[in-house]
């Protein structure tokens, strides 16, 4: 299985400041086809998962552009221009490139 | 818009069979994949399996052998059954689509989840 490891495990982040989370895999993302199977989710409180990012930085529909994605091979990172309080959940990144589908352990963010 | 929702049993004893349905509505359940994601309370997510509208499925090697995931097209709906249940299943299950094969995959439909608790 692909092992997929986030850092931090939380975060505290005034609104208004930028926020990053780290996401490794234990092995490149990048497929024969030269897409590469790195998604990231949030669930915020109470809630289902919601997806942010598809293929390692395609923002989802809907989904706010202070929101983006970016790395390569094992090294990916989510990046929050701007944090606000609804942004405040736990965020996963999960790996799509082979079975089983893996997940971080994700990252709690909260507000200062 | 598609909407996915969970329907089952909220309380399984233990080693008996967990059965969950997973009613797709405002749209067809062909051409995706069809998930199941389990989350122990406070704990992350777990991908259990999917299967695509043809009937063809996958499943995580760690449950593969008590996991049966089904479809049935006529009802839009498609089902999990997981044998053999511990205390260590108990968690919310969540059903979800996937759109797989293209420029966009991911999980974009999740179910609002339901939560199974494994108890005598």
């Amino acid at each position: 299985d692909i092992v997929m490891t986030q850092s931090p495990l939380s975060l505290a982040v005034t609104p208004g400041e930028p926020a990053s989370i780290s996401c490794r895999s234990s092995q490149s993302l990048l497929h024969i086809n030269e897409y590469t199977f790195l998604e990231w989710y949030l669930q915020k409180p109470g809630q289902s998962p919601q997806l942010l990012i598809y293929l390692g930085f395609n923002r989802a529909s809907g989904v706010p552009d202070r929101f983006s994605g970016s790395g390569s091979g094992t090294d990916f990172t989510l990046r929050i221009s701007r944090v606000e309080a609804e942004d405040v959940g736990v965020y996963y990144c999960m790996q799509a490139l082979q079975s089983p589908l893996t997940f971080g352990g994700g990252t709690k963010v909260e507000i200062k | 818009q598609v909407q996915l929702q969970e329907s089952g049993p909220g309380l399984v004893k233990p080693s008996e069979t967990l059965s969950l349905t997973c009613s797709v509505s405002g749209g067809s359940i062909s051409t995706y994949y069809w998930n199941w994601i389990r989350q122990p309370l406070g704990k992350g997510l777990e991908w259990i399996g999917y299967i695509y509208y043809s009937g063809s499925a996958t499943y995580n090697p760690s449950l593969k052998t008590r996991v049966t995931i089904s479809v049935d097209t006529s009802k839009n709906q498609f089902s999990l059954k997981l044998t053999s249940v511990t205390a260590a299943d108990t968690a919310v299950y969540y059903c979800a689509r996937r759109r797989q094969g293209g420029p966009h995959d991911a999980i974009d439909i999740w179910g609002q989840g339901t939560m199974v608790t494994v108890s005598s």
